[in-house]
């Protein structure tokens, strides 16, 4: 299997944009998939099937893609954007599933 | 509304036993994938096991293959997670979710709210 790599936190400005990375080797054959996740709570996909945002998920967020990396950019990033990100994909052999370990979002 | 409640969690001693369940209901349960997910105390997910609509196709995590059990009943929209030789580190909340596909991908859609286990003497 193999790893999918995040960092551990990062901040923005009130209405700045933020990119969230994610590397790993199976992104270069399966493509990444965000979870948004606010304390006590389960968490909710933001970007699936390549780059497509989940149904209710706001405009300012958007998902790109190059070579071993995904990322998660938020566009003018609110208060309510501050939680846990989790970068997911299936792993090279397609029969496993990879979570990053999370970037937390602080929104300053 | 598509819902998923897991039960099943609780208190157990280090190389017990628990059997997890989730209810599935609001869609067409026969017809998806599922999985487990689960989340130590302040840590990140992790994936658990997954198995396919008919129960034919069945994976696990390597680091817990052989302790755990994924298993169905698709005439009762219910996924099992038989989990033995329970040890501290899977100390976690259980998450049952459900695998949708797109045209490029594969997602964790939805999530049921978790069930805790906690291995402990």
């Amino acid at each position: 299997s193999s790893e999918l790599t995040q960092d551990p936190a990062v901040s923005v400005a009130l209405g700045q944009t933020v990119k969230i990375t994610c590397q790993g080797d199976s992104l270069r054959s399966y493509f990444g998939t965000w979870y948004q996740q606010k304390p006590g709570q389960a968490p909710i996909v933001v970007i699936s099937d390549q780059h497509s945002r989940a149904s209710g998920i706001p405009g300012r967020f958007s998902g790109s893609s190059s070579g071993n990396t995904v990322s998660l950019t938020i566009t003018g990033a609110q208060a309510e954007d501050e939680a846990d990100y989790y970068c997911a994909s299936r792993d090279s052999s397609g029969n496993l599933w990879l979570f990053g370990g999370g970037t937390k979002l602080t929104v300053l | 509304e598509v819902q998923l409640v897991e039960s099943g969690g609780g208190l157990v001693k280090p190389g017990g036993s628990l059997r997890l369940s989730c209810a599935a209901s609001g869609f067409s349960f026969s017809r998806h994938h599922m999985s487990w997910v689960r989340q130590a105390p302040g840590k990140g997910l992790e994936w658990v096991a997954y198995i396919s609509n008919s129960g034919t196709f069945i994976y696990y995590a390597d680091a817990l293959k052989g302790r755990f059990t994924i298993s169905r009943d698709n005439a009762n929209n219910s996924l099992y997670l038989q989990m033995n030789s329970l040890r501290a580190e899977d100390t976690a909340l259980y998450y049952c979710v459900r695998l949708e596909s797109g045209s490029y991908s594969d997602w964790f859609d939805p999530w049921g709210q978790g069930t805790l286990v906690t291995v402990s003497s």
